[in-house]
């Protein structure tokens, strides 16, 4: 089944204690991506990456990493969480070209205390 | 700078009656425009694209969605509405002059809620 996984799916963790969040697509995409959705504010895009070690910001990168060390994984890594980082990620995938669709994962919930 | 607005945080229709979510969008060109659903505790899900051709595009679940370029708008419709078609419902443009950028813009999304 084609699909995008993500783990964990549910996180809650102290600030400061660095954590990582695994992507990971069976689809042979090269583009992949992170979002956060937040309550009033819709989705925006924290990182982006149109293939393997090729990476950029999107709309809101402060206070995250990612690497994209294999076509297949994109983990959304934070150093020093902190609580303004709560939220649900999604990450997503999808064919070469701005005309195709995007598949989600099923989403992370992190909270931050 | 593109955007895309979906004027109502909530929907609420009755079972078996049409049923509209509205978007409208604002690019400096021509626009991408997709339609995705979130049930709850899942991730978005495709339903419809407008690329470019035929302003009625067709998409899963019986749904469908107008484009109209006068209006800056994408619509997203359906005729007859399911319980099961309660979600949140996001719009997404994307300017096709865009650049390198990723540069997909999401609305902030619009709760449809289905009576029975």
């Amino acid at each position: 089944e084609a699909q995008v996984t993500q783990n964990p799916r549910y996180l809650i963790t102290v600030t400061g204690k660095k954590l990582t969040v695994t992507c990971s697509q069976n689809m042979n995409h090269e583009y992949m991506s992170w979002y956060r959705q937040d309550p009033g504010l819709g989705l925006r895009q924290i990182y982006y990456s149109m293939n393997v070690e090729v990476t950029d910001k999107g709309d809101v990168p402060e206070g995250y990493k990612v690497s994209r060390k294999e076509k297949r994984n994109f983990p959304l890594i934070l150093e020093s969480p902190s609580p303004n980082q709560t939220s649900l990620y999604f990450c997503a995938s999808r064919d070469t070209g701005w005309v195709n669709e995007q598949f989600f994962g099923p989403g992370t919930r992190l909270t931050v205390l | 700078a593109q955007s895309v607005a979906q004027p109502e945080d909530q929907v609420n229709v009755a079972e078996g009656n049409p049923l509209t979510v509205k978007c409208t969008y604002s690019v400096s060109g021509n626009p991408y425009l997709f339609w995705y659903v979130q049930y709850p505790n899942r991730g978005l899900q495709f339903l419809l694209k407008y690329i470019t051709g035929d302003n009625l595009v067709k998409g899963s679940y019986g749904f469908e969605a107008e484009f109209n370029k006068s209006q800056t708008s994408f619509h997203l419709k359906k005729p007859s509405a399911l319980v099961s078609d309660s979600a949140l419902y996001f719009c997404a443009v994307r300017d096709m002059m865009g650049g390198g950028a990723d540069g997909l813009t999401f609305g902030k999304g619009t709760h449809l809620i289905i009576q029975p």
